[in-house]
């Protein structure tokens, strides 16, 4: 099964200033056919489902502020808050689905410094 | 909109069994492949199964292969999950997903299984 690492395993961020949350797969999760990246990024407040953010490594869901966005390729992602604030306040997740297997981060606390 | 409503959780012995039921509404039922994501209490996300539209492929996650079974049933616009021989480390709020081409855009609120003495 493909392993997804995120780092930090937790994280505190001012108020307005940014947040990154990095997540690496055990291998590849880049279709080559397609050139697409079988990486999402969620959120998650507390008692409440995962909620999904960013597909696709890169591409935002309907509703989700701009100041989210996923970069990176291959096995090495990031999830950028930019701006931060209180209402972001969650665990984040990335998962691959390169693999009919799919598997997820084990999760990273974002807190407000 | 897209919901989802999970059924079916709760107390059940090391060794018993329990189906769960999600109940969909607000979008084609057999156009999307639908899964479980299950959480225990204070870890993270863990992926169980997932199952196609149709119903013809089935994965699971090597914790639950030979004891949980996935379904649907497409007339009732319903997935289910029968799990057989519950350890204590099946404990945990288990999720039913929409997958949108792999990646999970509806949850449920998801229900609570514990499996203990």
């Amino acid at each position: 099964d493909i392993v997804m690492t995120q780092s930090p395993d937790s994280l505190a961020v001012s108020l307005g200033e940014r947040a990154t949350i990095n997540c690496k797969s055990s291998q590849s999760v880049l279709y080559s056919s397609n050139n697409k990246n079988y990486l999402a990024w969620y959120q998650q407040k507390p008692g409440q489902p995962p909620k999904l953010l960013i597909s696709w490594a890169s591409t935002r869901e309907s509703g989700v502020p701009d100041r989210f966005s996923g970069s990176g390729s291959g096995t090495d992602f990031t999830l950028t808050i930019d701006s931060l604030q209180a209402e972001d306040v969650a665990v984040y997740y990335c998962q691959q689905y390169y693999s009919y297997i799919n598997t997820f981060g084990q999760g990273t606390k974002l807190e407000i410094k | 909109e897209m919901q989802l409503l999970e059924s079916g959780g709760g107390l059940v012995q090391p060794g018993g069994s329990l189906r769960l039921s999600c109940a969909a509404s607000g979008f084609i039922f057999t156009n999307y492949a639908l899964a479980w994501v299950r959480q225990a209490p204070g870890k993270g996300l863990e992926w169980v199964s997932v199952i196609t539209g149709s119903g013809s492929s089935t994965y699971y996650a090597d914790s639950v292969k030979d004891r949980f079974t996935i379904s649907r049933d497409n007339s009732k616009n319903t997935l289910y999950l029968q799990m057989n021989n519950l350890r204590a480390e099946d404990t945990a709020v288990y999720y039913c997903a929409k997958d949108f081409s792999g990646s999970f855009d509806c949850w449920g609120q998801g229900t609570l299984v514990t499996v203990s003495s």
